[in-house]
């Protein structure tokens, strides 16, 4: 099946550190989402991204739609402690699929 | 706004047992989807519904059956439990193509012993 590549695998860093995550593929993409996992939970949407070379925030988080569609990247500014949990990239692949593809998931330790 | 609904949250299969996984949201979405989560991997798409009627596999289709009889429902068959589908079962719904936006429900978690 389609493949995206996420990396880190986990990071461990300190409060108040700024984190970047990225995700790619050899497919084009129409559609990057980015998701949050606490344990015991479902996935939290956080960011959609819908067109090449969107840059999108929610508060802290920002996230933008490679030029290419290939790609994207997360980044979480003044990590808290309450950034702990596993993020989650995802995307549909351009070509009118329905299926929505996920990367491993970045596991992301914060230390006070 | 309960969102998206699994039941049962956890649950204990003996091998060559049977269950259903429901699934049901209230936010009229036309998309559902089942996934699977192994430790530390990704989800796993097993089925997917553009709608009432239509169901299609995804990446790993294989020991598992879905219907999708109305717009809030999504049930998850397994017929014979393997081992091999211990997992935590995912299911999560969407408006449609333009809105891929997907939320999820809190999960099952599945070991067949």
């Amino acid at each position: 099946g389609q493949q995206l590549n996420q990396s880190p695998q986990s990071m461990f860093i300190q409060e108040g550190e700024d984190v970047s995550m990225n995700c790619t593929s050899s497919s084009i993409f129409n559609t990057w989402l980015w998701y949050k996992q606490e344990p015991g939970e479902g996935p939290v949407l956080l960011i959609a991204l819908y067109k090449a070379g969107e840059l999108t925030s929610n508060g802290r988080l920002t996230a933008q739609f490679g030029i290419t569609r290939k790609d994207s990247f997360l980044n979480i500014s003044a990590s808290i402690p309450s950034d702990v949990g596993i993020y989650f990239c995802a995307g549909r692949l351009q070509g009118g699929s329905e299926k929505l593809v996920f990367g491993k998931g970045t596991k992301l330790t914060v230390n006070p | 706004n309960a969102g998206v609904t699994q039941t049962p949250k956890f649950r204990i299969l003996k091998i060559g047992q049977s269950m259903t996984l429901q699934c049901t949201q209230d936010m009229n979405h036309n998309y559902m989807y089942w996934y699977r989560q192994d430790p530390g991997m990704g989800l796993k798409l097993i089925y997917y519904s553009v709608g009432a009627g239509i169901t299609d596999k995804g990446e790993v289709p294989n020991g598992y059956n879905v219907s999708r009889s109305t717009t809030e429902d999504f049930p998850l068959r397994l017929e014979l439990a393997a081992p091999s589908q211990t997992s935590v079962y995912f299911c999560a719904s969407s408006f449609g193509q333009r809105h891929t936006e997907a939320f999820f429900g809190q999960g099952t978690r599945l070991t067949v012993v």
